[in-house]
């Protein structure tokens, strides 16, 4: 039963466009929804979060958005650049440190 | 530099032979945990810890074992491996405070890939 899911495998954008990267959940009860975006041969790396009691959260060319009635999460990137092509995961949890992550999205970034 | 290193980055083993993945954090990080990576299945937590002698499951807990005797070091034990170990481990750390807006998500290592043969 996956609690969290990335219904989008993979995602190209044009260099300069926004990148929107999705993800659902189906748990009310997790209180905090991060994303890590990961280059290959490398761990992943955590880029923005966000509280259940927000609903957006801003940090430079990276907004990630909570619909808590819909439990969908997402990931705005502007303007999209090449270094941005890696795979990235939404994680959740539930005040604890037990991390549900998502089965990830490919972004390639098309200059 | 602050990091979280593992060791080895490549293991090839044989079924049932007990290994260890060493795990090692320079920025006296209170939470330790451990994922691993599997096609299509995304980053799965296999064991966490809050702070030394502090322990816990994650979702795939089986067939491993962990310690958390220094709050520095977190390694992984798999008593007897099984091919269905065969994934790519990653070792992750964080300071207290809480995830989330706090701004403390965890840092993790390079991974270790490991074949069970």
């Amino acid at each position: 039963d996956q609690q969290v899911k990335q219904n989008s495998p993979s995602l190209s954008v044009q260099e300069g466009r926004i990148s929107i990267l999705n993800c659902d959940y189906t748990n009310s009860m997790f209180d905090y929804f991060l994303w890590y975006k990961k280059y290959p041969a490398e761990g992943p790396t955590f880029l923005i979060s966000i509280s259940s009691i927000k609903d957006k959260n801003e940090d430079g060319r990276f907004t990630v958005f909570l619909n808590k009635s819909a439990k969908h999460l997402s990931l705005h990137i502007v303007p999209s650049q090449p270094g941005d092509s890696a795979v990235y995961f939404c994680a959740v949890s539930f005040g604890n440190e037990k991390l549900t992550f998502g089965t990830g999205t490919r972004l390639t970034i098309i200059p | 530099e602050a990091q979280v290193t593992q060791n080895p980055r490549y293991l090839i083993t044989v079924t049932g032979k007990k290994l260890t993945v060493t795990c090692s954090q320079n920025m006296n990080h209170e939470y330790m945990s451990w994922y691993r990576q599997d096609p299509g299945l995304g980053l799965r937590q296999i064991y966490y810890s809050m702070n030394v002698e502090v322990t816990d499951k994650g979702d795939v807990p089986e067939g491993y074992k962990v310690s958390r005797k220094e709050k520095r070091n977190f390694p992984l034990i798999l008593e007897s491996p099984s091919p269905n170990q065969t994934s790519l481990y990653f070792c992750a750390s964080r300071p207290p405070g809480g995830q989330g807006p706090k701004g403390y998500g965890y840092t993790f290592g390079s991974g270790t890939r490991l074949t069970v043969v």
